[in-house]
């Protein structure tokens, strides 16, 4: 069974920083590009960005400025998300998901980051 | 980036009613319009991709359609694990958007 498992959320000043992970399970984690996707309170879904097979290219949204920066680990099967000099927009739940071909077919639980003094 | 919109954004039915949720993009998407559908408890699940194909384990009762800016979904007769919201994302253009949700509710 394919699982993706983020962990890391928290409650982030504005400035801060904060490293989001995702642990994959129940597949070939290196024949997998990755992306992370996050949802504002009430608001809709946005892509943030994506990772390739090997971690060598990466690819993010226009709104993430270079704040943001996705990396993984094959061997350890595992997918983060450091995020960097935070803002009250970036408050949302993180989810964690798989690219396959058309679309996102497995999504993670889910985590919490709440920016706020 | 391509917007989409999605209508209506709140949708009451009833159970065994057929319900049709629309997504329009800003401009022309060629098929690359995925659908997925998100749980109260937050869990989201692909339900259809390129348009009119069903993810495996997705129930018939389910299909999509559509071509150059407009598509929909469709339930074609609705049981109670359907009350959830819905939204499409086009991947035709980086970055890769998504509609605004639609909520189907219980009327």
């Amino acid at each position: 069974e394919v699982q993706l498992v983020e962990s890391g959320g928290s409650l982030v000043q504005p400035g801060g920083s904060l490293k989001l992970s995702c642990v994959a399970s129940g597949f070939t984690f290196s024949n997998y590009w990755m992306d992370w996707v996050r949802q504002t309170p009430g608001k809709s879904l946005e892509w943030i960005g994506e990772i390739n097979t090997d971690g060598s290219k990466t690819n993010y949204a226009p709104s993430i400025k270079d704040r943001f920066t996705i990396s993984r680990d094959n061997a350890k099967s595992t997918l983060y998300l450091q995020m960097s000099n935070v803002k009250s927009d970036d408050t949302a739940i993180y989810y964690c998901t798989r690219f396959d071909r058309e679309d996102f077919d497995y999504w993670g639980q889910g985590v919490m980051v709440t920016v706020s003094s | 980036d391509i917007q989409m919109t999605q209508s209506p954004s709140s949708l009451p039915a009833s159970l065994g009613e057929r319900v049709t949720i629309s997504c329009r993009a800003s401009q022309g998407i060629s098929n690359n319009l995925n659908w997925y559908q998100q749980k109260p408890d937050g869990t989201i699940k692909p339900l259809i991709y390129y348009t009119s194909n069903l993810q495996s384990g997705v129930p018939s009762r389910f299909s999509g359609s559509g071509s150059g800016t407009d598509y929909s979904l469709t339930i074609s007769s609705l049981e109670p694990e359907d009350f959830a919201m819905y939204y499409c994302q086009q991947d035709a253009s980086f970055p890769p958007t998504f509609g605004g949700g639609t909520k189907l509710e219980l009327k």
